[in-house]
């Protein structure tokens, strides 16, 4: 098994600009988390998918986030418009319901917001 | 305050050395307790999870819990350069799954 893939690795953009994060999960992995991690605040979870359904986004930080998981094996963290403060690692992961204690996380994106 | 505080180091010992890592936590509905291992630039893998108080050991790694003092410790023996990472407590409270809490991670290097 690959493993949680998320691409791109690096992502270097302006300030306005808009920014998509993608994400492939374990298959037959049926839970999704956005995660984001700084020096500062550490891992925050952002939000949750269960069987594609998005279950808690209450960590959304601000509008300017959106999630979207189209189907099993896909989703999308997107931030329109970029602010240099969003500049952090962002990590996908998936679990299934019978391991919760277990995440699997892909290897993250870099993100700068310059 | 944050619900898991974890103080972030850096700690550098020499190989050989036993190491303890440390979380202290506030929400007393916690039950579930993981320590991640995260090496630079990969996301955190997970490396031992307790449930409860108690003692869980796994070769060099002891997880300990004390849910009375809310604080919960990660012991290595024998550390090798190897074990060289950022660990992170993280714990839930068994009843939604995936709202893992997160400490901030200690960076651990071990030289030989």
């Amino acid at each position: 098994d690959a493993g949680v893939i998320q691409s791109p690795r690096h992502e270097v953009t302006e300030m306005g600009q808009e920014v998509t994060l993608r994400c492939k999960p374990i298959s037959g992995h049926d839970y999704l988390f956005w995660y984001r991690q700084t020096m500062m605040r550490g891992l925050e979870l952002l939000i949750y998918f269960n069987n594609n359904v998005p279950i808690d986004d209450s960590g959304m930080p601000e509008d300017r986030f959106s999630a979207k998981m189209p189907n099993a094996s896909f989703s999308t963290l997107k931030i329109q418009p970029s602010e240099p403060r969003d500049s952090a690692v962002y990590f996908c992961a998936s679990t299934q319901h019978a391991t919760n204690e277990k995440l699997f996380f892909g290897s993250g994106t870099q993100l700068s917001v310059l | 305050q944050k619900e898991v505080e974890q103080d972030p180091g850096p700690l550098s010992v020499p190989e050989g050395a036993i190491v303890s890592l440390n979380c202290t936590y506030s929400n007393s509905a916690f039950q579930y307790f993981m320590w991640y291992r995260q090496y630079s630039r990969k996301g955190p893998e997970l490396l031992m999870y307790t449930y409860s108080s108690g003692n869980k050991e796994d070769g060099r790694f002891t997880a300990q819990v004390d849910k009375s003092s809310k604080y919960i410790s990660l012991f290595i023996r024998d550390s090798q350069p190897s074990d060289s990472a950022t660990y992170l407590c993280a714990m839930n409270r068994g009843s939604t799954l995936g709202r893992l809490y997160f400490g901030r991670g200690t960076q651990l290097t071990v030289w030989p």
